[in-house]
């Protein structure tokens, strides 16, 4: 069974930095791009930032770009977003997802993580 | 490539047939997928490429379009069908979702 569970989430004061963790199971880990999208509280979806098969290209949104910085550690199964001078309209849940390429969807997500932006 | 769902919202019963609109700003080929996601849970994939559905998700659901101009149709709404609809589009970086569909009873 395919299994992503995200964890690294919290409280963090305006400016501070995070980790978060995404730990897979049940697939091979390392021939799957995975990706992050974030909802904040009552809005929609916003996909933030994806890391291919390699780990060589990443891509980011713009309003995250230059701080955070997404990664994959294939010996852990483990997907990492780096989140560094955090702002308030950085809060939100917090979604791992894996992408399937090349037909393009996420087709598995994580039960999401709360981070919250303290001013 | 912006994504502009209509309705934002819309009332149904039991039954009915609801029709989902996802314009992209820009062609975007069949590279669309639509999502369903209830409160306080993650999205789940419903359709991929368009109009393939995916597995284990119920015959009721279907897309359509190509281009710039998707939609998501529920043949015969079931109670569990309630939620909020989301397109997305994987065209291009950055990828994009719609503004969402919430499907409420009537």
């Amino acid at each position: 069974e395919v299994q992503l569970v995200e964890s690294g989430g919290g409280l963090v004061q305006y400016g501070g930095s995070l980790r978060l963790s995404c730990a897979a199971s049940g697939f091979t880990f390392s021939h799957y791009a995975m990706t992050w999208v974030r909802q904040a509280p009552g809005k929609g979806l916003e996909w933030v930032s994806t890391i291919s098969v390699s780990g060589d290209n990443t891509y980011y949104a713009d309003p995250v770009k230059g701080r955070f910085t997404i990664s994959r550690d294939d010996s852990e199964n483990t997907l990492y977003l780096l989140m560094n001078s955090l702002r308030a309209d950085d809060s939100a849940v917090y979604y791992c997802a894996r992408y399937v390429r090349p037909v393009y969807y996420f087709d598995y997500w994580g039960q999401g993580i709360l981070v919250t932006v303290s001013s | 490539i912006q994504l502009t769902q209509s309705p934002s919202s819309l009332s149904a019963s039991v039954g009915d047939r609801v029709t989902i609109t996802c314009r992209a700003s820009q062609g975007i080929n069949s590279y669309l997928a639509w999502y369903q996601q209830k409160p306080g849970k993650a999205p789940k994939l419903l359709i991929y490429a368009a109009s393939t559905l995916q597995s284990g998700v119920p015959s009721r659901f279907s897309g359509s379009g190509s281009g710039t101009d998707f939609t998501l149709t529920i043949s015969s709404l079931q109670p569990e069908d309630f939620a909020t609809y989301y397109c997305q589009q994987l065209k291009s970086y950055p990828l994009t979702f719609g503004g969402g569909t919430q499907v409420e009873i009537k």
